[in-house]
Protein backbone atom coordinates (compact mmCIF):
# COMPACT_ATOMS: atom_id res chain seq x y z
CA UNK A 1 0.00 0.00 0.00
CA UNK A 2 2.07 3.14 -1.73
CA UNK A 3 -0.59 5.43 -0.96
CA UNK A 4 -1.94 8.39 1.49
CA UNK A 5 -6.00 8.80 1.89
CA UNK A 6 -8.20 11.44 3.01
CA UNK A 7 -11.30 11.76 4.28
CA UNK A 8 -13.90 12.86 3.25
CA UNK A 9 -12.87 14.75 -0.03
CA UNK A 10 -15.59 17.33 0.17
CA UNK A 11 -16.86 19.49 3.14
CA UNK A 12 -19.18 21.85 3.36
CA UNK A 13 -19.44 23.54 7.04
CA UNK A 14 -21.10 26.43 8.98
CA UNK A 15 -18.45 29.01 10.89
CA UNK A 16 -20.50 27.37 14.23
CA UNK A 17 -20.25 23.59 13.13
CA UNK A 18 -17.15 21.17 14.42
CA UNK A 19 -15.97 18.91 11.99
CA UNK A 20 -12.88 16.59 11.30
CA UNK A 21 -10.59 15.97 8.15
CA UNK A 22 -9.07 12.30 8.28
CA UNK A 23 -5.69 10.93 6.32
CA UNK A 24 -4.26 7.91 6.47
CA UNK A 25 -1.56 5.97 5.65
CA UNK A 26 0.23 2.54 5.91
CA UNK A 27 3.59 2.76 4.87
CA UNK A 28 5.07 2.59 8.04
CA UNK A 29 5.92 6.12 7.99
CA UNK A 30 6.92 8.15 10.90
CA UNK A 31 6.20 11.79 9.79
CA UNK A 32 2.62 13.40 8.55
CA UNK A 33 2.16 16.38 7.47
CA UNK A 34 -0.82 18.71 7.53
CA UNK A 35 -1.02 21.83 4.61
CA UNK A 36 -3.57 24.37 3.16
CA UNK A 37 -3.75 25.01 0.22
CA UNK A 38 -5.45 28.11 -1.43
CA UNK A 39 -6.47 28.53 -5.23
CA UNK A 40 -3.52 29.62 -7.24
CA UNK A 41 -0.93 29.12 -4.51
CA UNK A 42 1.21 26.57 -3.26
CA UNK A 43 0.86 23.93 -0.04
CA UNK A 44 1.38 26.03 3.40
CA UNK A 45 2.95 23.84 5.93
CA UNK A 46 0.53 23.74 9.13
CA UNK A 47 1.60 21.05 11.22
CA UNK A 48 4.11 18.41 11.20
CA UNK A 49 3.81 15.15 13.87
CA UNK A 50 7.43 13.27 13.81
CA UNK A 51 6.54 9.83 15.94
CA UNK A 52 3.53 10.77 16.82
CA UNK A 53 4.90 13.61 18.60
CA UNK A 54 3.81 17.49 17.71
CA UNK A 55 7.14 18.67 16.18
CA UNK A 56 6.23 21.98 13.87
CA UNK A 57 3.24 24.24 14.42
CA UNK A 58 3.37 26.89 12.18
CA UNK A 59 1.78 29.46 14.10
CA UNK A 60 -1.71 27.91 12.99
CA UNK A 61 -5.12 29.65 14.78
CA UNK A 62 -6.57 27.01 17.35
CA UNK A 63 -10.02 26.86 15.97
CA UNK A 64 -7.17 23.78 13.92
CA UNK A 65 -6.62 21.15 16.16
CA UNK A 66 -4.41 18.25 15.09
CA UNK A 67 -4.29 15.22 16.53
CA UNK A 68 -2.08 12.15 16.18
CA UNK A 69 -4.02 8.76 17.59
CA UNK A 70 -0.83 6.75 16.43
CA UNK A 71 1.25 6.26 13.85
CA UNK A 72 -1.08 5.37 10.49
CA UNK A 73 -3.88 8.59 11.52
CA UNK A 74 -3.65 12.04 11.11
CA UNK A 75 -6.70 14.02 12.44
CA UNK A 76 -7.38 17.52 11.86
CA UNK A 77 -10.18 19.07 14.24
CA UNK A 78 -12.34 21.96 13.05
CA UNK A 79 -14.14 24.15 15.33
CA UNK A 80 -15.40 27.84 14.69
CA UNK A 81 -13.81 28.16 11.52
CA UNK A 82 -14.27 31.57 9.09
CA UNK A 83 -14.75 31.84 5.46
CA UNK A 84 -11.63 32.66 4.69
CA UNK A 85 -10.27 29.19 5.53
CA UNK A 86 -11.85 27.48 2.79
CA UNK A 87 -9.15 25.31 1.14
CA UNK A 88 -7.92 22.50 0.07
CA UNK A 89 -6.30 20.66 2.73
CA UNK A 90 -3.40 18.21 1.84
CA UNK A 91 -2.27 15.51 4.39
CA UNK A 92 1.32 13.56 3.33
CA UNK A 93 4.02 11.12 5.16
CA UNK A 94 7.39 10.63 4.77
CA UNK A 95 9.40 8.08 6.31
CA UNK A 96 11.45 10.68 8.85
CA UNK A 97 11.36 14.51 9.15
CA UNK A 98 15.01 14.79 10.75
CA UNK A 99 18.05 15.93 9.60
CA UNK A 100 20.65 14.16 7.95
CA UNK A 101 19.95 11.53 5.55
CA UNK A 102 16.35 11.66 6.69
CA UNK A 103 16.36 14.90 4.72
CA UNK A 104 16.41 12.84 1.50
CA UNK A 105 12.73 11.45 2.30
CA UNK A 106 10.14 12.89 -0.12
CA UNK A 107 6.33 13.62 1.21
CA UNK A 108 3.60 11.24 -0.44
CA UNK A 109 0.49 13.55 -0.89
CA UNK A 110 -2.73 12.39 -0.33
CA UNK A 111 -5.73 13.36 -3.03
CA UNK A 112 -6.83 16.37 -0.34
CA UNK A 113 -9.83 17.40 1.29
CA UNK A 114 -11.93 20.60 -0.04
CA UNK A 115 -13.46 22.37 2.51
CA UNK A 116 -15.68 25.56 1.99
CA UNK A 117 -16.74 27.36 5.06
CA UNK A 118 -20.16 28.90 4.54
CA UNK B 1 16.69 32.17 3.70
CA UNK B 2 15.06 29.64 1.85
CA UNK B 3 13.38 30.76 -1.99
CA UNK B 4 11.79 29.27 -4.62
CA UNK B 5 11.08 31.22 -7.18
CA UNK B 6 9.10 29.33 -10.37
CA UNK B 7 8.67 32.75 -12.89
CA UNK B 8 6.84 30.95 -15.52
CA UNK B 9 3.07 31.47 -13.77
CA UNK B 10 1.57 29.78 -16.61
CA UNK B 11 2.65 28.18 -20.30
CA UNK B 12 0.59 27.02 -23.02
CA UNK B 13 1.53 24.75 -25.31
CA UNK B 14 0.47 22.67 -28.46
CA UNK B 15 0.57 18.61 -27.91
CA UNK B 16 3.90 17.16 -29.08
CA UNK B 17 5.82 20.37 -28.68
CA UNK B 18 9.16 20.36 -26.06
CA UNK B 19 8.50 22.43 -23.01
CA UNK B 20 10.95 23.41 -20.00
CA UNK B 21 9.63 24.87 -16.49
CA UNK B 22 12.02 26.63 -15.13
CA UNK B 23 13.26 26.50 -11.00
CA UNK B 24 16.07 28.82 -9.00
CA UNK B 25 16.02 28.22 -5.74
CA UNK B 26 18.26 29.93 -2.72
CA UNK B 27 19.30 28.12 -0.04
CA UNK B 28 22.49 28.75 2.45
CA UNK B 29 22.47 24.94 3.79
CA UNK B 30 25.22 23.08 1.79
CA UNK B 31 22.93 19.98 2.14
CA UNK B 32 19.74 20.43 0.51
CA UNK B 33 16.85 18.33 -2.01
CA UNK B 34 15.01 19.35 -4.54
CA UNK B 35 11.74 18.13 -5.63
CA UNK B 36 9.30 18.16 -8.45
CA UNK B 37 5.62 17.52 -7.96
CA UNK B 38 2.67 17.30 -10.32
CA UNK B 39 -0.93 18.47 -9.25
CA UNK B 40 -3.80 17.49 -11.86
CA UNK B 41 -7.25 18.95 -11.58
CA UNK B 42 -8.00 16.17 -9.00
CA UNK B 43 -5.59 18.02 -6.49
CA UNK B 44 -3.12 15.24 -5.43
CA UNK B 45 0.42 16.54 -5.45
CA UNK B 46 2.31 13.62 -7.64
CA UNK B 47 6.09 13.17 -6.71
CA UNK B 48 8.15 12.83 -9.83
CA UNK B 49 11.67 13.57 -8.94
CA UNK B 50 14.20 13.94 -5.89
CA UNK B 51 17.43 15.41 -6.35
CA UNK B 52 20.32 16.27 -3.26
CA UNK B 53 22.75 18.94 -3.69
CA UNK B 54 25.97 16.35 -4.53
CA UNK B 55 24.08 14.76 -7.48
CA UNK B 56 24.76 17.12 -10.34
CA UNK B 57 23.85 14.29 -12.64
CA UNK B 58 21.02 15.23 -14.87
CA UNK B 59 17.62 12.62 -14.96
CA UNK B 60 15.68 11.14 -17.88
CA UNK B 61 12.86 9.46 -17.17
CA UNK B 62 11.04 8.46 -20.46
CA UNK B 63 9.51 11.80 -21.84
CA UNK B 64 10.78 14.00 -18.36
CA UNK B 65 14.04 15.23 -18.00
CA UNK B 66 15.55 17.49 -15.21
CA UNK B 67 18.62 19.67 -15.42
CA UNK B 68 20.06 20.62 -11.85
CA UNK B 69 23.32 23.07 -12.22
CA UNK B 70 24.21 24.16 -8.48
CA UNK B 71 26.76 27.11 -10.56
CA UNK B 72 22.94 28.91 -11.10
CA UNK B 73 21.00 27.67 -8.50
CA UNK B 74 18.44 26.00 -11.04
CA UNK B 75 16.61 22.67 -11.59
CA UNK B 76 14.51 22.67 -14.53
CA UNK B 77 12.28 20.09 -15.97
CA UNK B 78 11.71 19.48 -19.58
CA UNK B 79 9.01 17.61 -21.15
CA UNK B 80 9.31 16.32 -24.40
CA UNK B 81 6.41 15.68 -27.10
CA UNK B 82 4.27 16.98 -24.05
CA UNK B 83 0.64 15.47 -24.29
CA UNK B 84 -2.83 16.49 -22.95
CA UNK B 85 -2.08 14.49 -19.94
CA UNK B 86 0.52 16.32 -18.95
CA UNK B 87 -1.58 19.37 -18.01
CA UNK B 88 -1.43 20.06 -14.65
CA UNK B 89 0.34 22.72 -12.19
CA UNK B 90 3.97 21.87 -11.64
CA UNK B 91 5.78 23.12 -8.55
CA UNK B 92 8.84 23.09 -7.87
CA UNK B 93 10.52 22.29 -3.78
CA UNK B 94 13.27 22.67 -2.14
CA UNK B 95 13.85 20.58 1.09
CA UNK B 96 15.87 22.29 4.18
CA UNK B 97 16.24 22.89 7.91
CA UNK B 98 14.72 25.81 8.86
CA UNK B 99 14.17 26.84 12.48
CA UNK B 100 15.67 23.51 13.63
CA UNK B 101 13.14 21.22 11.23
CA UNK B 102 13.22 19.92 8.05
CA UNK B 103 10.65 21.99 6.07
CA UNK B 104 10.09 21.93 2.27
CA UNK B 105 9.49 25.06 0.37
CA UNK B 106 7.54 25.26 -2.74
CA UNK B 107 7.66 27.91 -5.32
CA UNK B 108 4.55 29.31 -6.78
CA UNK B 109 3.94 26.52 -9.36
CA UNK B 110 3.24 26.82 -13.28
CA UNK B 111 0.49 25.84 -14.82
CA UNK B 112 0.55 23.41 -17.66
CA UNK B 113 -1.48 23.63 -20.52
CA UNK B 114 -1.47 21.17 -23.44
CA UNK B 115 -3.48 21.60 -26.26
CA UNK B 116 -4.44 18.90 -28.48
Amino acid sequence: DTEVTQTPKHLVMGMTNKKSLKCEQHMGHRAMYWYKQKAKKPPELMFVYSYEKLSINESVPSRFSPECPNSSLLNLHLHALQPEDSALYLCASSPGSGTGRRMLNEQFFGPGTRLTVL
Amino acid sequence: AQKVTQAQTEISVVEKEDVTLDCVYETRDTTYYLFWYKQPPSGELVFLIRRNSFDEQNEISGRYSWNFQKSTSSFNFTITASQVVDSAVYFCALKGVIQGAQKLVFGQGTRLTINP
